[in-house]
C-alpha cells in the first residue's frame, strides 16, 4: 500500500526560529493536504496542493509540492508559541478522486520554547 | 465554519462490550470517514463511506467494526466486542474538497 513518510518526528525550536517538516511518498500523488493538530485537539485542514511544483503561502507558512509530486514541505518562518502542535500531511493516491481514502503521514510534533 | 459533531466525547466501556460512536457530518458532504489515533501516534484510516456503502476500509477495520448511516444525517461506528487495544481517540471526518474532522470520541476499554 501507499506509504507516506514525514521527517522529523519531533522538532524543538526557540520562538522566532524557523521550522520545516518534510513529507515523502513512495508513489506519485494526486494531491497532498496538510493538517495541524493542536495538543488534545483534532486535525484541522490547512491547505491542499495539486499542481507539480506548486507553492502556496499562508502568512508565515509556506507549502511546497515537489516537481515529481512525490514530496512536499511545510515551512514556518519565525515560529510563535501558537504554532505548537503536530503537523500531518495527507496524500491521495494517484488517479483517485476526492472520495477515496487519503493516507496520513505520521506527523511532525513541533514544540516552541518561549 | 462548517462543523462535524461527535458524541460522546468520552466513552469508557468494559472489554467485550459493544460501543456505538456517533457523528453528524456536514450536511452537503458526500464522503465520510472514520479514523482512529492511539495516544501519541499517527492518525490511522479505518473506513470511508460514500453513497450509503463502504468504499474503502483498512486492515484495522475487521469484522468487529461496522458503520451505518441510519437516518441520512448520523454516521455511526460500531465496535461489537471491544478489546483493550481499541482504546484510542476516534475521529469522524466529512469531506468535500477538504476534510473537516470532529472533535473526536475518546474510547477507553477497561
Amino acid at each position: 500500500g501507499q506509504q507516506v513518510m514525514q521527517i522529523p518526528q519531533y522538532q524543538h525550536v526557540q520562538e522566532g526560529e524557523d521550522f520545516t517538516t518534510y513529507c515523502n511518498s513512495s508513489t506519485t500523488l494526486s494531491n497532498i493536504q496538510w493538517y495541524k493538530q493542536r495538543p488534545g485537539g483534532h486535525p484541522v485542514f490547512l491547505i491542499q496542493l495539486v499542481k507539480s511544483g506548486e507553492v502556496k503561502k499562508q502568512k508565515r507558512l509556506t507549502f511546497q509540492f515537489g516537481e515529481a509530486k512525490k514530496n512536499s514541505s511545510l515551512h514556518i518562518t519565525a515560529t510563535q508559541t501558537t504554532d505548537v502542535g503536530t503537523y500531518f500531511c495527507a496524500a491521495h493516491p494517484p488517479f483517485s478522486g476526492y472520495g477515496q481514502n487519503f493516507v496520513f503521514g505520521p506527523g511532525t510534533r513541533l514544540s516552541v520554547l518561549p | 465554519e462548517p462543523e462535524v459533531t461527535q458524541t460522546p466525547s468520552h466513552q469508557v466501556t468494559q472489554m467485550g462490550q459493544e460501543v456505538i460512536l456517533r457523528c453528524v457530518p456536514i450536511s452537503n458532504h458526500l464522503y465520510f470517514y472514520w479514523y482512529r489515533q492511539i495516544l501519541g501516534q499517527k492518525v490511522e484510516f479505518l473506513v470511508s463511506f460514500y453513497n450509503n456503502e463502504i468504499s474503502e476500509k483498512s486492515e484495522i477495520f475487521d469484522d468487529q467494526f461496522s458503520v451505518e448511516r441510519p437516518d441520512g444525517s448520523n454516521f455511526t461506528l460500531k465496535i461489537r466486542s471491544t478489546k483493550l487495544e481499541d482504546s484510542a481517540m476516534y475521529f469522524c471526518a466529512s469531506k468535500g474538497s477538504e476534510a473537516f474532522f470532529g472533535q473526536g470520541t475518546r474510547l477507553t476499554v477497561v
